[in-house]
């Protein structure tokens, strides 16, 4: 199985900051990858796929690239409302493996 | 708008069956490959299991391979999540999602259901 080792675990940032959370997949030539933000008691959220695709509806502030095989979000300018739990997931190879997940807090 | 309903979780002892139903409304269910996922309380997601567009065939995650089976009814836009000889580890709230798929962006989920809750204790 494709391993994703996600960082941080947990961030705190403020309203306005611009912060990045990144995956390494265990193997390289991932080309599908996805990102979802969850908050609490709700399901999933996709945001991001493709590597860098926004999902319809997906503020600009989100923004996903890829180096090798290190994924990043970023969000610039926060919101009060992006406070939430992100995953990453690939879908090159099934299993779809996700990274752990990095809590987003408040500042 | 395009939705997803899980319902069917229940408490339920070592070693049980459950069966959970996901019910898809206001998009041609019949199209879709559907996919099953799971968050165990406080965890991470992992993904279950998958059901082809026409339920020809299937696969599932290795944690659950031989014990659960999907199926689906697409005259009544249903999935079926079957779990046999559950174990204290398959407790999670498991949830059905929608996978769009093309050769240039590969797999995405969307949208999920709003997750069934299914706890094994004795």
């Amino acid at each position: 199985d494709i391993q994703m080792t996600q960082s941080p675990s947990s961030l705190s940032a403020s309203v306005g900051d611009r912060v990045t959370i990144t995956c390494r997949a265990s193997l390289s030539f991932i080309n599908y990858f996805n990102w979802y933000q969850q908050k609490p008691g709700k399901a999933p959220n996709l945001l991001i796929y493709a590597t860098s695709t926004l999902q319809s509806g997906v503020p600009s502030r989100f923004s996903g690239s890829a180096s090798g095989t290190d994924f990043t979000l970023t969000i610039n300018s926060l919101q009060p409302e992006d406070f939430a739990t992100y995953y990453c997931q690939q879908t090159h190879i099934s299993p779809y493996t996700f990274g752990q997940g990095t809590k987003l807090e408040i500042k | 708008q395009v939705q997803l309903v899980e319902s069917g979780g229940a408490v339920v002892q070592p070693g049980m069956s459950l069966r959970l139903s996901c019910a898809a409304s206001e998009f041609t269910f019949r199209n879709f490959a559907m996919h099953w996922f799971r968050q165990a309380p406080g965890k991470g997601l992992e993904w279950v299991a998958v059901i082809s567009y026409d339920g020809s065939s299937q696969s599932s995650a290795d944690s659950v391979k031989g014990r659960f089976t999907l199926s689906r009814d697409n005259s009544k836009n249903t999935l079926y999540l079957q779990m046999n000889s559950l174990r204290d580890e398959d407790t999670a709230v498991y949830y059905c999602a929608r996978e769009f798929y093309t050769a240039a962006i590969g797999r995405r989920f969307e949208p999920w259901g709003q997750g069934t809750l299914v706890t094994v204790s004795s």
